[in-house]
């Protein structure tokens, strides 16, 4: 069973660098897929902020892309976020997930992980 | 960029009866679409893919339809363990891959 699981500070000081990482187990992410990250404020709805194939294509949300980067590392099975400049509006739970990106979705994609709260605040 | 409007924003239906919700795509996205159920303080949970097959250990009272621009997700009787939000992806334009902002399903 495919399991998935963010860790990373919970707590960011505005204008600083957001960094988490997403382990994954059950599967070895150099076998295929894109891997990626979606976020939520508290309250609000799913923002996709993008993903990453073993190889190092990455894809982003343009709205997002000037400050994000997303990067793997095959040897520990794991894909990272780091995004920099956060303000209070990057305040969210982040979770890490097996993307839909070309792949698409099927009888094999596991759940997403729990999530992480990251805050900004000084 | 897609976007996705979902319909109503929240619905209050009783134990028991049927549930509708609806998704609409800015553009068509064939079936590319997924529903999601979340619960609070939970991840989504992945219900419905390809617009119509349900994701494994998903009961059979989820159902989805729809193809284009117009899908459904349809909950046959409701449990009192659906009372969620329901948010609606589409996967057939990226980047980004977009979201529905949500249905809120209560308790009538």
């Amino acid at each position: 069973q495919v399991q998935l699981q963010e860790s990373g500070p919970g707590l960011v000081k505005p204008s600083e660098t957001l960094s988490l990482t997403c382990n994954v187990s059950g599967y070895s992410i150099s076998t295929s897929y894109f891997w990626g990250w979606i976020r939520q404020p508290p309250g609000k709805g799913l923002e996709w902020i993008g993903s990453i194939y073993h190889s190092g294509s990455t894809f982003y949300n343009s709205s997002l892309r000037s400050r994000v980067t997303i990067s793997v590392d095959r040897s520990k099975n794991q894909f990272s976020l780091k995004m920099t400049s956060v303000t209070a509006a990057d305040t969210a739970v982040y979770y890490c997930a097996r993307d839909a990106v070309k792949f698409g979705i099927d009888a094999t994609t596991p759940n997403w992980g729990q999530g992480t709260l990251v805050t900004v605040s000084s | 960029e897609v976007l996705m409007t979902q319909s109503p924003a929240t619905l209050s239906v009783a134990l028991g009866e049927r549930a509708t919700l609806s998704c609409r795509a800015s553009e068509s996205i064939s079936t590319k679409l997924a529903w999601y159920q979340q619960k609070p303080g939970q991840a989504p949970r992945l219900l419905i893919y390809g617009a119509s097959t349900r994701a494994t250990g998903i009961p059979a009272r989820f159902s989805g339809s729809g193809s284009g621009t117009e899908f459904t997700l349809t909950i046959s009787s409701l449990q009192s363990e659906d009372f969620a939000v329901y948010y609606c992806q589409q996967y057939n334009y990226w980047p980004p891959i977009t979201f529905g902002q949500g249905t809120r399903l209560e308790i009538k």
